[in-house]
């Protein structure tokens, strides 16, 4: 079965510190993909990241980066300096690469970022 | 770039009554777009997935006498929520995939739907 599971279920920081977003997924298979998106309080979801299976390169985009580590089935999201517009829910979701379901992604349950001035 | 537009972004319906949610693709064709819900302070759960042309797959614990979807086109795919209950209140959004793009899915805005 696959699964994703953020366990922070609230964060709370004071504006320029770094902080971590934890994503485990679980999957048996070898193909698929990890995303993140941002859910600010209006309800959209703002896609952050894709990332396949087979690139286990970090990123980095701005103030935001990406640990991939398939060892461990982690893809963590780390916002560096953190800002009061940070303030979101954010989730890591999984998605498969068979059938006809491709493209249906299963979320985590969501971490809440506060950020305070 | 790809744009998936729903509407409407927010709805208020009586209970017992029911309401049309769209999901369009504007700039590309979608084969398959998926309707998801989300309760407050809670994640996307699928409700459903739709194909154009055929019968709407949906997941386990979805009434789909309840929830009607329809994907009549490449571009527009329709959640129908019947005889609304309070307890239907809740954030709706779709996603598309667009065909021929490695299977990019782009999501709607969401709408929310609020029943009295």
């Amino acid at each position: 079965a696959q699964k994703v599971t953020q366990a922070q279920t609230e964060i709370s920081v004071v504006e320029k510190e770094d902080v971590t977003l934890d994503c485990v997924y679980e999957t048996r298979d070898t193909t698929y993909y990890l995303f993140w998106y941002k859910q600010p309080p209006s309800g959209e979801l703002v896609f952050l990241i894709r990332r396949n299976s087979f690139d286990e390169q970090n990123e980095i985009s701005g103030r935001y980066s990406w640990n991939f580590q398939k060892s461990t089935s982690s893809f963590n999201f780390t916002i560096t300096a953190s800002q009061v517009v940070d303030s979101a829910v954010y989730f890591c979701a999984l998605r498969m690469n068979y059938g006809g379901s491709q493209g249906n992604l299963i979320f985590g349950k969501g971490t809440k970022l506060s950020v305070k001035p | 770039g790809a744009v998936v537009s729903q509407h409407p972004s927010r709805v208020i319906c009586k209970s017992g009554t029911s309401v049309k949610i769209e999901c369009r693709s504007l700039d590309f064709q979608a084969t398959t777009m998926f309707w998801y819900r989300q309760f407050p302070k809670q994640s996307l759960m699928l409700m459903a997935t739709s194909n154009e042309g055929s019968k709407a797959t949906y997941e386990q614990g979805v009434e789909k006498d309840k929830f009607l979807i329809n994907h009549a086109s490449l571009t527009l795919s329709t959640l129908t929520v019947t005889s609304a209950h309070p307890e239907d209140s809740s954030f709706y959004i779709c996603s598309a995939r667009r065909l021929g793009s490695g299977n990019t899915i782009y999501f709607g805005e969401g709408s929310w739907l609020t029943v009295v």
